[in-house]
């Protein structure tokens, strides 16, 4: 069963800097590209982040472009997104999400963690 | 940056059929893919590549995608089907999502 735990969430002063992991089981994490998508309470979803398989390529919203840096562990089967200067419009839930092997050139997510709250507020 | 348009809310019987809109431009030249997402639930994919269905979500759950519009159709809708259901197209190196829409069963 696939399986994508989230964890590092947690309230942050502004201009501060957070970790998030996302662990995965049940598949082979090291095939996979890998994603985040936030989603500030009672709004919708928002693209953030993507890494390719080996950590090799990695692309970013406009939004986080600077601050988040996504990476992989594949010997842990271990996503991150290292978040610093973060900003009030950075509080979301943070999914991790895998993309489907099918195609790179359209990407959609296949299966989603349950996501970690992050809140940052002085 | 591209722009999916939703409208905020679609309010159906059930038994009925709901039809959600994605408007974009020229979307018809994009692969479409449609999210449900419950109250306090991470998102579920129940169409991608325009209209096809991951295993294991009813049959129910269709998508067309043509000129600037992309539709997720939900026919024999069920109280479970309430929810809200975002489209999302991959353009120029990034995810985007449509706004959402609140699916109402009354």
């Amino acid at each position: 069963e696939v399986q994508l735990v989230e964890s590092g969430g947690g309230l942050v002063q502004p201009g501060g800097s957070l970790r998030l992991s996302c662990a995965a089981s049940g598949f082979t994490f090291s095939s996979y590209w890998m994603h985040w998508v936030r989603q500030a309470p009672g709004k919708g979803l928002v693209w953030v982040s993507r890494i390719n398989s080996d950590g090799s390529s990695t692309s970013y919203a406009d939004s986080v472009k600077g601050r988040f840096t996504i990476s992989r562990d594949n010997a842990k089967n271990t996503l991150y997104l290292q978040m610093n200067s973060l900003r009030a419009e950075d509080t979301a839930v943070y999914y991790c999400a895998r993309e489907s092997g099918s195609s790179h050139q359209r990407p959609y997510f296949d299966y989603w963690g349950q996501g970690t709250l992050v809140t940052v507020s002085s | 940056s591209y722009v999916l348009t939703q409208p905020p809310s679609v309010s159906v019987a059930p038994g009925q059929t709901a039809r959600i809109t994605c408007g974009g431009n020229n979307i018809g030249s994009k692969s479409v893919h449609w999210y449900q997402q419950k109250p306090g639930q991470a998102p579920v994919l129940v169409v991608y590549d325009d209209s096809d269905r991951p295993s294991g979500i009813p049959e129910r759950f269709s998508g067309s995608n043509s000129g600037n519009t992309a539709t997720l159709t939900i026919s024999r809708v069920e109280a479970g089907d309430e929810a809200d259901y975002y489209c999302q197209v991959w353009d120029s190196s990034s995810g985007v999502f449509g706004g959402g829409t609140k699916l109402t069963v009354l």
